[in-house]
């Protein structure tokens, strides 16, 4: 059981670039979320979908997007990327809705990202 | 209302002793309360949680204290080993809530 995958761990860009950062969970999770963690800071949330085909801003989203077009996907795309998205990415994901009491979110190991 | 606000910001404990993180909030809505722990290089994990028809709830060395009048929850870390050494977030949600609100963590370091 792999849980949450993130590719890639890490990438070097140079500003103005763009790329998509893949996140991937296999344990049927309606919920996932895109947080970015800077160095000695807590989470930040960019974006969060509740299930395919539904997603919605979190605190940060300027500079990014996202899709989710499966369960199991949802990847985040930084358009042209600036020193300011230097930053450690973390996917996440867990079952939520009126049918659920509240349960823990499930991270992947990060994506660490420097712009350049 | 929204906020959890978490402290100390950093925390240096001998090996054995108690370490003690302490988190409140405002939004009475909140009914989930996760503590995460997260090693360097990794993201972070579910340590403990509690919910707030309960005062208490321990996990082997780790402890979650929960004051509902106070809107306050601590963590709670006995014997506290070197091996414990993370940073620690606390967070809150409620019920049919999107979101998680999470501290802004505390790095701990167990002196061996």
């Amino acid at each position: 059981n792999a849980g949450v995958t993130q590719t890639p761990k890490f990438r070097i860009l140079k500003i103005g670039q763009s790329m998509t950062l893949q996140c991937a969970q296999d344990m049927n999770h309606n919920y996932m979320y895109w947080y970015r963690q800077d160095p000695g800071m807590g989470l930040k949330l960019i974006y969060y979908s509740v299930g395919a085909g539904i997603t919605d801003k979190g605190e940060v989203p300027n500079g990014y997007n996202v899709s989710r077009s499966t369960t199991e996907d949802f990847p985040l795309r930084l358009e042209l990327a600036a020193p300011s998205q230097t930053s450690v990415y973390f996917c996440a994901s867990s079952y939520g809705g009126q049918s659920y009491s509240n349960q823990p979110q499930h991270f992947g190991d990060g994506t660490r990202l420097s712009i350049l | 209302q929204q906020q959890v606000k978490q402290s100390p910001q950093s925390l240096i404990v001998q090996k054995g002793g108690i370490s003690i993180i302490n988190c409140a909030y405002e939004n009475t809505a909140f009914d989930y309360f996760p503590w995460y722990q997260q090693f360097p290089g990794k993201g972070p994990a579910l340590l403990i949680a509690i919910r707030p028809d309960v005062s208490e709830k321990k996990e082997g060395r780790f402890t979650i204290s929960f004051n509902k009048s106070a809107k306050q929850f601590s963590l709670h870390i006995m014997d506290s080993q070197p091996g414990d050494s993370a940073t620690y977030f606390c967070a809150a949600s409620m019920t049919g809530g999107f979101k998680t609100i999470f501290g802004a963590g505390t790095r701990l370091f167990v002196k061996a």
